[in-house]
């Protein structure tokens, strides 16, 4: 078992729609979470960072952090073409510069 | 502006024949970091540094080596390339333990 787990979707929206994405993990010590937005051909681009429980708002974007679940999730309100990309989840217990751990990406598609 | 830069973006090359891929950040960061990314198993960290001349190994590990003689440079160094080594490689670096990795370009290795 990963520990860290994702669906890889795709997951196809319409324009406006609310996207919920979400990962599982099975690391205790996890107190480090991030979300990463990959498009085609490049390089991931950090969009979340949540140190240890709670939610953070950036935008459209909330991330949200339950340790006694050992899940996180992102929402993305008001859903564009141009957040059509895979997510990638991450998390780390000794700080995000050393181990970090990354789910397999969600794809999602949102369309006009 | 401040990056993460690779090079080269694209390599073609043969079993056998060592090959380096280079890493460079302009901001000063003290931690930097190599991922593999392939299909189906995400990304993978396979080395990370801490400071110059401080380095340990990540996930995956076996078949590479890194230096880090500079603060700004990370090269990866693939003595023997295998075809198993062919995939997607990330250079990341990123200030202190805390808030995500910054990630470069990519490079996309094929070993035949």
């Amino acid at each position: 078992q990963k520990e860290v787990e994702q669906d890889p979707g795709p997951l196809s929206v319409p324009e406006g729609a609310i996207v919920s994405l979400n990962c599982t993990y099975s690391n205790s010590a996890f107190q480090y979470f991030m979300w990463y937005r990959q498009y085609s051909r490049k390089g991931p681009e950090l969009l979340m960072y949540t140190y240890s429980s709670g939610n953070k708002e950036d935008g459209r974007f909330t991330a949200q952090v339950d340790k006694s679940s050992k899940y996180i999730s992102l929402f993305i309100r008001d859903s564009q073409p141009s957040d059509s990309a895979t997510y990638l989840c991450a998390m780390s217990a000794t700080g995000t510069a050393s181990k970090l751990t990354f789910g397999t990406g969600t794809r999602l598609q949102v369309t006009l | 502006e401040a990056q993460v830069t690779q090079n080269p973006r694209y390599l073609i090359t043969v079993t056998g024949k060592k090959l380096t891929v280079t890493c460079s950040q302009n901001m000063n960061h003290e931690y930097m970091s190599w991922y593999r990314q392939d299909p189906g198993l995400g990304l993978r960290q396979i080395y990370y540094s801490m400071n110059v001349e401080v380095t340990d190994k990540g996930d995956v590990p076996e078949g590479y080596k890194v230096s880090r003689k500079e603060k700004r440079n990370f090269p990866l160094i693939l003595e023997s390339p295998s075809p198993n080594q062919t995939s997607l490689y990330f250079c990341a670096s990123s200030l202190g333990l805390a808030g995500g990795p910054v990630f470069g370009p990519g490079t996309r290795l094929t070993v035949l």
